[in-house]
């Protein structure tokens, strides 16, 4: 089954404790994205990547890294994670080239940073 | 900037078709219309899109006006399982902003009634 997958699902942390969010896509697509989701702010997307060995920053990446070695996986990287950074976390993916905004997305990843 | 109207809530029974409206009046000629859904924190869903014909597919229609500057999603026969935040963009096919970045906005809320 075409599928994104996000792991884990649910995290609570303290601040300050490194946690990396994983995502994997298993459709071969070249355009991978992550967006964390809040009340009335909708979907701001963090990082975003073109390609391997691709990324670029989003409207929000302050406070994340992204790394992008091999075409499936996409993992979403806080260092050192504070409590303006509890939310919802949405990683999407797209054939790229001609249909970037068909994105795919995974279930989400509900973080709570103490 | 919100380049789409959308009403906040519509309600609709069960069997029903479900006409959600969308005024997207300063659309420019090479912008697409997408149409995406989010079931309750789930990831949001790509359901449809279209330049200026109407389309359709297993999950819906999507009717353009003629002058684009404002869209339909028809869901055919209404499920309870249909009931999410309906959401209109406005886009270019290939760049989404340049960084496939889908600006989701505050979508519609449709609530399918038994």
């Amino acid at each position: 089954e075409a599928q994104v997958t996000q792991n884990p699902r649910y995290l609570i942390t303290v601040t300050g404790k490194k946690l990396t969010v994983t995502c994997s896509q298993n459709m071969n697509h070249e355009y991978m994205s992550w967006y964390r989701q809040d009340p009335g702010l909708g979907l701001r997307q963090i990082y975003y990547s073109m390609n391997v060995e691709v990324t670029d920053k989003g409207d929000v990446p302050e406070g994340y890294k992204v790394s992008r070695k091999e075409k499936r996986n996409f993992p979403l990287i806080l260092e050192s994670p504070s409590p303006n950074q509890t939310s919802l976390y949405f990683c999407a993916s797209s054939p790229g080239y001609g249909a970037k905004n068909i994105q795919y997305f995974g279930a989400g990843t509900r973080l709570s940073v103490l | 900037d919100a380049k789409t109207t959308q009403p906040p809530s519509m309600d609709c029974a069960e069997g029903r078709a479900a006409n959600l409206p969308c005024n997207h009046s300063t659309i420019s000629g090479n912008e697409y219309v997408y149409w995406y859904r989010q079931i309750h924190s789930q990831g949001p869903q790509y359901i449809i899109h279209g330049l200026k014909n109407n389309e359709t597919n297993e999950m819906a229609s999507l009717i353009i006006t003629e002058d684009r500057k404002s869209s339909t999603l028809i869901l055919p026969h209404a499920t309870l399982r249909d009931t999410a935040v309906y959401y209109c963009i406005v886009d270019l096919r290939n760049y989404g902003g340049s960084q496939g970045n889908l600006i989701f906005g505050k979508g519609t809320k449709l609530s399918v009634k038994p």
